[in-house]
């Protein structure tokens, strides 16, 4: 079974610091990995995705993640906080196949201060 | 751009109603999912279908149906609704091979009273 824990439910940041949204993995298999944003009253929409290339994955609007497969983390940074930001996070794992069912973790809520 | 429409963005329904959620897709897509959404819960997945008229349960299966008669239209149906069916409901499509890559609709808001 797959799963994903995310570490800190609420996370507040003053704008211009560092973004750090811990996740952490648990697959049987080698996982699929990725990070999911959702802004206020919107749909999810595919932030970045990991799958099995290159560890640091870059994604839109300059979050980064990288997969550390020794600490079964799947942590999404950005060195530089904006307003804009303020969002809800999900991490999810995939084990791939035609099917395509992701698993999420239970969102991380960012909060970004002026 | 893949366009996801859910039929109701904001629904209220009394205990014991039937009530049906509607998913729309203009995209071709294969997959199509039912997600159910809580504070402190994450995204739980209801069903999903990968092609017409075939379903699987996802986690939460319990209380809910779905219909896919059309490759485009996936249909999540509460047979008798209950006050703990109230929450978010997020319909996501996807191509077959493109590994988690869902693209979500905005989510209809059912509240059961």
């Amino acid at each position: 079974a797959q799963s994903v824990t995310q570490l800190g439910s609420h996370v507040s940041v003053s704008e211009g610091a560092l973004v750090l949204l811990r996740c952490n993995y648990s697959s049987s298999v080698p996982p699929y990995l990725f990070w999911y944003v959702q802004y206020p009253n919107q749909g999810l929409q595919l932030l970045l995705k990991y799958t099995s290339a290159a560890t640091l994955v870059k994604g839109i609007n300059g979050f980064e993640a990288e997969f550390k497969k020794s600490e079964t983390s799947f942590h999404l940074t950005k060195p530089s906080a904006h307003m804009s930001d303020a969002a809800e996070y999900f991490c999810a794992v995939s084990s791939g196949g035609a099917t395509n069912k992701l698993i999420f973790g239970t969102g991380t809520l960012l909060a970004v201060q002026p | 751009d893949v366009k996801v429409t859910q039929s109701s963005r904001y629904l209220v329904k009394r205990t014991g109603e039937k009530v049906f959620l509607e998913c729309v897709q203009d995209m071709d897509h294969e997959n199509m999912f039912w997600y159910r959404q809580d504070p402190g819960l994450g995204l739980r997945l209801i069903y999903f279908s990968y092609d017409v008229k075939m379903k699987e349960k996802g986690d939460i299966p319990e209380g809910y149906s779905v219909s896919r008669e059309k490759k485009e239209r996936f249909s999540l149906i509460l047979e008798s609704a209950s006050t703990n069916q109230t929450s978010m409901y997020l319909c996501a499509t996807s191509p077959r091979l493109a590994v988690g890559e869902l693209f979500f609709g905005e989510g209809s808001r059912l509240t059961v009273l």
